[in-house]
Order: C-alpha cells, then structure tokens, then sequence
C-alpha cells in the first residue's frame, strides 16, 4: 500500500529564516510526486510535480527535490505569505489516485 | 475558466437526514475525484470517475454514501442517513487523465473550494 509521510507537523519560522519540510513515501512505482499549498478554507493548489530522482524544481522562494525515498520543500527566506499546509501526494504507475501525507502546517512571523 | 464549483460551500444537518453534495468539474476534464478532509485522517478519496464512469470506490466509507456522475459537467455525493461522524470538508477535483504533453504530462488535480459538512 501506498504510504505519504511528511515531517514535521507544523513549523513556525521568523521572516527570512530559510528551512525545509520532509515528504518520505513508498510506492510500488512512482509516476509522480506533487506538492500542494492549502489555505485555510480552501482547497489544495498544485505547486510542483517530479518524476525521478535528481529531478528539481522552482517557483518563486521554493524548491522541489526529489530522491528514491522522499521529497523536500525547500523554502528561502520566507515571506509570511507562504504560511500555509503544505501538501504531498504520490502516484503510482498502476494506479490514477493521488494518495496523499497530513501535511506540515508553516506559519512564518513578520 | 471558472475552476471546480462545488455546492454548497457550508451544510448544517441533523443526523439522519440525507445530504447532497455538488461539484462541477473544469471543463474538457476526463476524471473526476471525491476526497474527504479531516485533521486526523488528512485527504482520503472516496471514490472516482473517469469518462463518467466510477473506477475506484474503495473509499466509500459505508453503504450511506453513494455518488454518481451523469454527464461530464456534473457529480454529486450523497450521504443517506448522514451521522455526526461524516462531519468533514469535502473536495472534487478533477483532472485530464491519459492525454497531454507526453509521458510526463502533468496529472496533478485541480481542486473546488469545497464543502463543509457539520452533522448535529
């Protein structure tokens, strides 16, 4: 079965203090691995998709990374505007369902 | 392009009583998605629907929840009798599955506002 991790639960960062958030997973055989922003009250906006291992990606303060066993959201000097669940789901080969981890809730401080 | 609509944004209900869940996917979109949100379990999808036909139900929790898909433009997810349990936020979501760019075409999904569901 098809298994999403994602460390830590929740992390509280002052403005401009760069971190990164954990994504380990097992999948029979992946096809893809996403990352979602949920705001509260909102659904989840897609943010990136990697394929293999090695594979980066960017958009704006964050970067993608992915490796054989898990995925980091890198963000650089954060903006409280970034405060948000980050999401991050698996897809198998077989299979067409995102399966998703519980997020890690960001709140960065002005 | 107006995005996934779902209806309504917030539902109060007493136990027992049967709920309609509505969702509208974007437009020229093949599959369609319903998930349940809560803080201890996260996102876990109900059911799915590709080309209107349902693929996967495994999530549906119990015989009270039924969906249903009649053409390409609509869903709904019903809950009957609904129980305080059920009290959760539920998402739609849909995606173009099977076509795009090539085999890394993008399968991520986009998602509605969703529904918020209070049993009392």
């Amino acid at each position: 079965e098809d298994q999403v991790t994602q460390s830590p639960e929740a992390l509280r960062l002052q403005e401009g203090e760069s971190s990164s958030l954990n994504c380990s997973y097992t999948v029979s055989g992946l096809r893809g691995l996403f990352w979602y922003r949920q705001d509260p009250g909102k659904g989840p906006e897609f943010l990136f998709t990697l394929y293999s291992a090695g594979e980066e990606k960017e958009k704006e303060r964050l970067k993608a990374t992915l490796t054989k066993k898990e995925s980091f959201l890198h963000i650089t000097a954060p903006k409280p505007e970034d405060s948000a669940t980050y999401l991050c789901a698996v897809l198998n080969t077989g299979f067409q369902k995102l399966v998703f981890g519980t997020g890690t809730r960001l709140l960065v401080s002005p | 392009d107006a995005g996934v609509i779902q209806s309504p944004r917030h539902e109060v209900t007493e136990m027992g009583q049967e709920v309609t869940l509505r969702c509208k996917p974007i437009s020229g979109h093949n599959s369609l998605f319903w998930y349940r949100q809560t803080m201890m379990r996260g996102l876990e999808l109900l059911i799915y629907f590709n080309n209107n036909v349902p693929i996967d139900d495994s999530g549906m929790p119990e015989d009270r929840f039924s969906a249903k898909m009649p053409n390409a433009s609509f869903s709904t997810l019903k809950i009957q009798p609904s129980e305080p349990r059920d009290s959760a936020v539920y998402f739609c979501a849909s995606s173009l599955y099977g076509r795009g760019t090539g085999p890394r075409a993008n399968y991520g999904y986009t998602f509605g506002s969703g529904t918020r569901l209070t049993v009392v």
